[in-house]
């Protein structure tokens, strides 16, 4: 089965540091996606990042960055100088590949509540 | 329209009682998910439709969850006799195509559902 673990329960930082939000998974899939979703306190969840299992090269947007290793199970989610406008809760998760061969579940981990104060 | 939308975006019931959820996908989109996310949790799929058809029901938690779509467009999520253990928020999302990978989903605000 397929798991996701974001061991930070939750995380207070002051404004400007930089963060960094842990995502380890279980996978005996060969093929799967990986995708960051932002939770902020209205409810919806907003798709922050796609990652491909034959795809480790580390991305970049903005003050946001991924580092994917395989080699770990591991996708790591960087903030740099941090905002207020980031607290949020955050949701690591896993593609599920069905018998079928299709992959439109997804598994989530419990997601890490980051506080940025001012 | 734009964004995919949820009614209501709260209720409540006494136990033993019946609840509909609503999900307006995006227009246009052919894939429709429904999550239950509980307190504290991160989401948990529930179904998955593809235009009408629900190809995916294993999430459903028993047989008094039962999910539709029979247009292919507007989906309803209905819960019968409503237990405490159901208290959760319910999020649709929708997606371009077939399954989701290559076109992402795109998640409502949710329903809060209290059973009391």
């Amino acid at each position: 089965a397929q798991k996701v673990t974001q061991a930070q329960t939750e995380i207070s930082v002051v404004e400007k540091e930089d963060v960094t939000l842990d995502c380890v998974y279980e996978t005996r899939d060969t093929t799967y996606y990986l995708f960051w979703y932002k939770q902020p306190p209205s409810g919806e969840l907003v798709f922050l990042i796609r990652r491909n299992s034959f795809d480790e090269q580390n991305e970049i947007s903005g003050r946001y960055s991924w580092n994917f290793q395989k080699s770990t199970s591991s996708f790591n989610f960087t903030i740099t100088a941090s905002q207020v406008v980031d607290s949020a809760v955050y949701f690591c998760a896993l593609s599920e590949t069905n018998s079928g061969g299709s992959n439109y579940k997804l598994t989530f981990g419990k997601g890490t509540l980051l506080t940025v104060n001012p | 329209g734009a964004g995919v939308s949820q009614s209501p975006r709260y209720k409540v019931a006494k136990r033993g009682q019946d609840v509909a959820l609503r999900c307006d996908p995006i227009s246009g989109h052919v894939s429709l998910f429904w999550y239950q996310q509980a307190l504290g949790q991160g989401p948990e799929f529930l179904t998955y439709f593809q235009n009408e058809a629900q190809l995916d029901k294993s999430g459903l938690p028993s047989d008094r969850f039962f999910a539709e779509r029979p247009e292919g467009s507007v989906s309803t999520l209905k819960i019968q006799r409503t237990q405490q253990e159901d208290s959760a928020v319910y999020l649709c999302a929708s997606s371009l195509g077939p399954g989701a990978l290559n076109y992402g989903y795109t998640f409502g605000s949710g329903t809060r559902l209290t059973v009391v």
